[in-house]
């Protein structure tokens, strides 16, 4: 699976957008790009997911480049709940034997007011 | 729906003794992960099953270490003997094979003395 670069931390003011920045530059064309959040003490959790296109649901937007090299989290309205650590993954679909994972140190996300 | 469900929710215990954790996944999720979080090494896939069946176990520390899948509702992570670097987070995961969401537990928090 290609290697991921995220900033170490980042802060965001409550109510603004956070845009969560994640580098890929050795991702192939079958690999998908994954989003997940820890918030502190629990278990991560699923944002979102995309291979090509632009992707939106009830928690981000994924913002992919045409390259497919980059990619960013957007949280439209972070609120105090969004503090937490973000993984970006990148791995291959695999069409049986389950979907492993592998998480790199992400980017702590701080939102204040 | 439950979601996953990790006992115990903490457990202390002393150098040499025996540890089980134990995970239920999500009823009708066939894919089961097994993850050890540390500071010093993030999260680590250390197992995962599908369909009960062990596909890849190289996240396996050593053989003090043994992961069992007796039937799709149940999983037992067991280290005999356990040592004070064991300490950790264990998180288990479940997915249902061909989407891309794992849903993680709230994790049990281990401490050998």
């Amino acid at each position: 699976d290609a290697k991921t670069t995220q900033p170490t931390s980042m802060d965001c003011a409550e109510g603004r957008a956070a845009n969560l920045p994640c580098n890929h530059s050795t991702i192939s064309g079958n690999e998908y790009v994954y989003w997940y959040r820890q918030i502190h003490s629990q278990g991560p959790q699923y944002i979102i997911h995309g291979l090509k296109n632009n992707e939106t649901n009830e928690m981000a937007s994924l913002i992919i480049t045409e390259d497919r090299k980059s990619s960013t989290l957007i949280l439209p309205h972070a609120t105090l709940r969004d503090t937490a650590v973000y993984y970006c993954i990148v791995r291959l679909r695999l069409t049986g034997g389950g979907n492993k994972l592998t998480f790199g140190t992400g980017t702590q996300l701080k939102v204040e007011l | 729906d439950a979601g996953v469900i990790q006992s115990p929710r903490h457990e202390v215990t002393e150098m040499g003794q025996e540890v089980t954790l134990r995970c239920k996944p999500i009823s009708g999720h066939n894919s089961l992960f097994w993850y050890r979080q540390t500071m010093m090494r993030g999260l680590e896939l250390l197992i995962y099953f599908n369909n009960n069946v062990p596909i890849d176990d190289s996240g396996m520390p050593e053989d003090r270490f043994s992961a069992k899948m007796p039937n799709a509702s149940f999983s037992t992570l067991k280290i005999q003997p356990s040592e004070p670097r064991d300490s950790a987070v264990y998180f288990c995961a479940s997915s249902l094979t061909g989407t891309e969401t794992q849903y993680f537990g709230p994790g049990t928090r281990l401490l050998v003395l």
